[in-house]
């Protein structure tokens, strides 16, 4: 049973453009989602996060969406740069009890120069 | 990664052997867990603990033992190594519970059982 999903395994964006990464899930208690980012050989590092009582958090040229009523969110880079390649995870968790990550299983975005 | 550690990078083991993969962290932090990353399934919980001398099980808690006797150190063991349990492995940690804790993860380790 997979709470938190991230159906598109890839996503190929061109440089200067949007990338718009998206994550759907089932539970609707989660109180926060986050989203890591990922390069080979290293562990995942935290890059933006949303409380469920907000529908929108920025960080620089990162924008976290919620959208609650689809158990829905989504990450917009804008523009996007090479740097930028790498997977992301988004994670959602229960502020109740344990502090428990569930992830969902990552999109591989690729910027091209 | 700020401050969680672990040890060792890259181990290969035989079906039967036993292991345990270390994680340190400096930061004080209460909350300590372990994950492992499989090709498709994204990072799955294997065991937390929210304090020294606390610990609970995660999602695929089978196959692993842990135990928190200090707050910095949250070692993860492999009792007898399946090759199931071929994985990349994540320690991380954060402060207690709260809204918005930011949770760091280690380098990984690297586990191949043959």
């Amino acid at each position: 049973d997979q709470q938190v999903k991230q159906n598109s395994p890839s996503l190929s964006v061109q440089e200067g453009r949007i990338s718009i990464l998206n994550c759907d899930y089932t539970n609707s208690m989660f109180d926060y989602f986050l989203w890591y980012k990922k390069y080979p050989a290293e562990g995942p590092t935290f890059l933006i996060s949303i409380s469920s009582i907000k529908d929108k958090n920025e960080d620089g040229r990162f924008t976290v969406f919620l959208n609650k009523s689809a158990k829905h969110l989504s990450l917009h880079i804008v523009p996007s740069q090479p740097g930028d390649s790498a997977v992301y995870f988004c994670a959602a968790y229960l502020i109740q009890g344990a502090q428990k990550l569930v992830f969902g299983q990552g999109t591989r975005l690729t910027i091209n120069p | 990664n700020a401050g969680v550690t672990q040890t060792p990078k890259f181990q290969v083991l035989k079906t039967g052997q036993s292991m345990t993969l270390q994680c340190a962290q400096d930061m004080n932090h209460e909350y300590m867990s372990w994950y492992r990353q499989d090709p498709g399934m994204g990072l799955r919980l294997i065991h937390y603990s929210v304090g020294a001398g606390i610990t609970d099980q995660g999602e695929v808690p089978n196959g692993y033992n842990v135990s928190r006797s200090t707050t910095e150190d949250f070692p993860l063991r492999l009792l007898s190594a399946a090759p199931s349990q071929t994985s990349v492995y994540f320690c991380a940690s954060s402060y207690q519970v709260s809204s918005g804790n930011t949770i760091y993860f280690g380098e990984g380790s690297w586990l191949t059982v043959v």
